[in-house]
């Protein structure tokens, strides 16, 4: 079965950086991109990144844009979200979804169970 | 980027109601690429709805998804007790990927 398994949140001063990882089981990892979506507590989800099958097209959400890398590794079926100069905004549980397939559209049909990154002094 | 306006923002029926939420784009949405999702407290989102009407795996007959362009539609037939609780609409048709702010589904 699909499994999605998030980790490396905590707690950061803002400024301060993150690197979150999603280790994936149960597919083909190589075969499908890969996405980010967070939650601020009590707000709505927010798409952040996406990442294609083999790495060479990346997409960010511009509230991240220039702070944030995403990354994938499909030896260790593994993704990873880099997160830098990071802000009280940023503060929200971070899922990590498997998006498309290589060849066709579809939407997140496989979901983490999320990691919470807290920005605070 | 496509902006999705969710109606109503609150929508409070009892058991064995039907219940319509709606889910409004400000452009086009590429090949009715549509999704919706419901989300519980502490889960994460579960996808209900793909393609504008194409139930996903294991989704009840109960839930069904309509509408293409710019107005979209998600009706709960009959309304069970796990029924309450968040939906999203979202577009996955251009990037950027973007959710509706949520319809919250409660118990009258």
């Amino acid at each position: 079965q699909v499994q999605l398994v998030e980790s490396g949140g905590g707690l950061v001063k803002p400024g301060g950086s993150l690197r979150l990882s999603c280790a994936a089981s149960g597919f083909t990892f190589s075969d499908y991109y890969m996405s980010w979506i967070r939650q601020a507590p009590g707000k709505g989800l927010e798409w952040v990144s996406y990442i294609s099958s083999s790495g060479s097209t990346i997409y960010y959400a511009d509230s991240v844009k220039g702070r944030f890398t995403i990354s994938r590794d499909n030896a260790k079926n593994s993704l990873y979200l880099q997160m830098n100069s990071l802000r009280a905004e940023d503060t929200a549980v971070y899922y990590c979804a498997r998006d498309r397939p290589w060849n066709y559209a579809k939407p997140f049909d496989y979901w983490g169970q999320g990691t919470l990154v807290t920005v605070s002094s | 980027e496509i902006v999705l306006t969710q109606s109503p923002a609150t929508l409070s029926l009892s058991p064995g109601e039907r219940a319509t939420l709606s889910c409004g784009a400000s452009q086009s949405v590429s090949s009715s690429y549509l999704a919706w999702y419901q989300q519980k407290p502490g889960l994460a989102p579960r996808l209900l709805i793909y393609d504008a009407s194409s139930r996903a795996t294991g989704i009840p007959d109960r839930f069904s998804g309509s509408g293409s362009g710019t107005d979209f539609t998600l009706t709960i037939s009959r309304l069970e007790p796990e029924d309450f609780a968040v939906y999203y609409c979202q577009q996955y048709g251009s990037s950027p990927y973007t959710f509706g702010q949520g319809t919250k589904l409660e118990i009258k």
